[in-house]
């Protein structure tokens, strides 16, 4: 198993270009979940999703788009970058009930 | 709001010391994991423990849900220790994790 995987690693965007960071899973896990890690901070819950088709939004989900077509993939979507949205983004997946969560390598983003 | 707040905030160990960081959290844990997250940003899972005591070699860890607290215990530590290293708890329904802000260790040779 790969576990969870996010591509890509680092991204470059100017203020107001669109962009999609890619999150899969290979675990079969219903609950799926972006969150995002600013300096010296813990991590912060975008949008999460329990399931196919559901999605939800976390603590910080202003500026960000999700969709849940498949068990496997969890995108998120920057629509009109910001400075303020330079961060590092993590994904993580669960299985239901009181398990533990698994992280992505995260992703580096930087918006110019 | 939920609060988990980490100490101490920065820890810095010789080589071979014992240190205890804490987790406290203001409201009931259905589950609590402890993460480090190394020198590249990676963040590792060490412990899923909603409640008693954990130990995976040199690191342990007890969490005592009904006084609300955790308690990661790092042992003989080594360079490699460096880092951050996360509380986050979840209730019972979804995968909404709270953090807390982190210890950082350094661990000098």
């Amino acid at each position: 198993n790969a576990g969870v995987t996010q591509t890509p690693k680092f991204q470059v965007l100017k203020t107001g270009q669109s962009m999609t960071l890619q999150c899969a899973q290979d675990m079969n896990h219903e609950y799926m979940s972006w969150y995002r890690q600013d300096p010296g901070m813990g991590l912060r819950l975008i949008h999460y999703s329990v399931g196919a088709g559901i999605t939800d939004q976390g603590e910080v989900p202003n500026g960000y788009n999700v969709s849940r077509s498949t068990t496997e993939d969890f995108p998120l979507r920057l629509l009109s970058a910001a400075p303020s949205q330079t961060s590092v983004y993590f994904c993580a997946s669960k299985e239901q009930g009181n398990t533990e969560a698994f992280f992505g390598q995260g992703t580096r983003l930087t918006v110019v | 709001g939920i609060q988990v707040e980490q100490s101490p905030p920065d820890l810095i160990l010789q080589e071979g010391a014992n240190s205890t960081l804490r987790c406290n959290f203001s409201d009931s844990v259905n589950n609590l994991q402890w993460f480090h997250q190394n020198p590249w940003g990676q963040l590792i899972n060490l412990f899923y423990i909603p409640s008693g005591t954990k130990q995976n070699g040199r690191l342990s860890a007890t969490t005592v849900a009904t006084e609300r607290y955790s308690l990661l215990y790092i042992s003989s530590s080594q360079t490699t220790d460096s880092g951050v290293y996360f509380c986050a708890r979840r209730k019972a329904a979804g995968n909404k994790l709270t953090f807390g802000g982190g210890t950082r260790v350094l661990v000098k040779p």
